[in-house]
């Protein structure tokens, strides 16, 4: 089976950088997702990482290490828009290999 | 029309209606999906058509039934829910490359269900 986690809220101010973490027990791998929902729309993409190291994006970074079933999205120069929960989620190749697992999500509120 | 449309976008309905979420991916992908998020919960998956193949989770109950006439259109059926029902069904779609690449998941706004 799958399991995912990663903090339930976190808070932090225009302009910072934040860090969420997920850690997650898959029986096999086969990449990870970070997707980013604003209050009342869709999920979006915004990372996907089959690799070990640190993958950047612009603002946002996504790092892996699969031998400690570990990954962290960074936000950098933080801005009042990147309010939104944050969904970890990695493919379930247990049985039918064409699903994702989420996570709970973590809910990031940004201060200014 | 691009990208993933839901409808509707919100529906309110009592327990003994018969109603149906539509979903129609305008991406060419092979695979669709439903998906069910309740406040505070993990996006749930509920069923997945893939290359002509559905799978489901076995913990849906039967009051939900998806539809997939072909690789663009998908609906979910639901009729005598429950109050416990009501959450945010997202329809999403993806290109599935294989026994193992998912490919990025699409989402569509979603179709918010009361059930009363």
């Amino acid at each position: 089976g799958q399991n995912i986690d990663q903090p339930t809220e976190m808070t932090a101010t225009e302009g910072a950088i934040v860090q969420i973490n997920c850690t997650y027990q898959t029986s096999g791998f086969n990449g990870l997702f970070w997707y980013q929902q604003h209050a009342g729309e869709a999920p979006t993409f915004l990372s996907y990482n089959v690799l070990d190291g640190l993958e950047e994006k612009g603002r946002f970074s996504s790092f892996l290490s699969r031998s400690k079933g570990y990954s962290y999205l960074l936000l950098k120069e933080l801005q009042m828009k990147d309010s939104a929960s944050y969904l970890c989620a990695v493919p379930d190749i247990s049985g039918s290999a064409r699903q994702l697992t989420f996570g709970s999500g973590t809910q990031l509120t940004v201060l200014p | 029309e691009t990208g993933v449309t839901q409808t509707p976008r919100h529906l309110v309905m009592g327990m003994t209606n018969k109603k149906s979420l539509k979903c129609e991916q305008h991406l060419g992908h092979n695979a669709m999906y439903w998906y069910k998020q309740s406040a505070k919960k993990p996006l749930e998956l509920m069923f997945v058509y893939s290359l002509e193949e559905r799978v489901e989770n076995n913990s849906v109950p039967s009051r939900f039934s998806p539809e997939c006439p072909n690789s663009s259109h998908l609906f979910l059926h639901l009729h005598t829910l429950q109050p416990e029902d009501s959450a945010l069904y997202l329809c999403a779609s993806s290109q599935v490359i294989g026994e193992t690449n998912t490919g990025e998941l699409f989402f569509g706004e979603g179709s918010r269900l009361t059930v009363l």
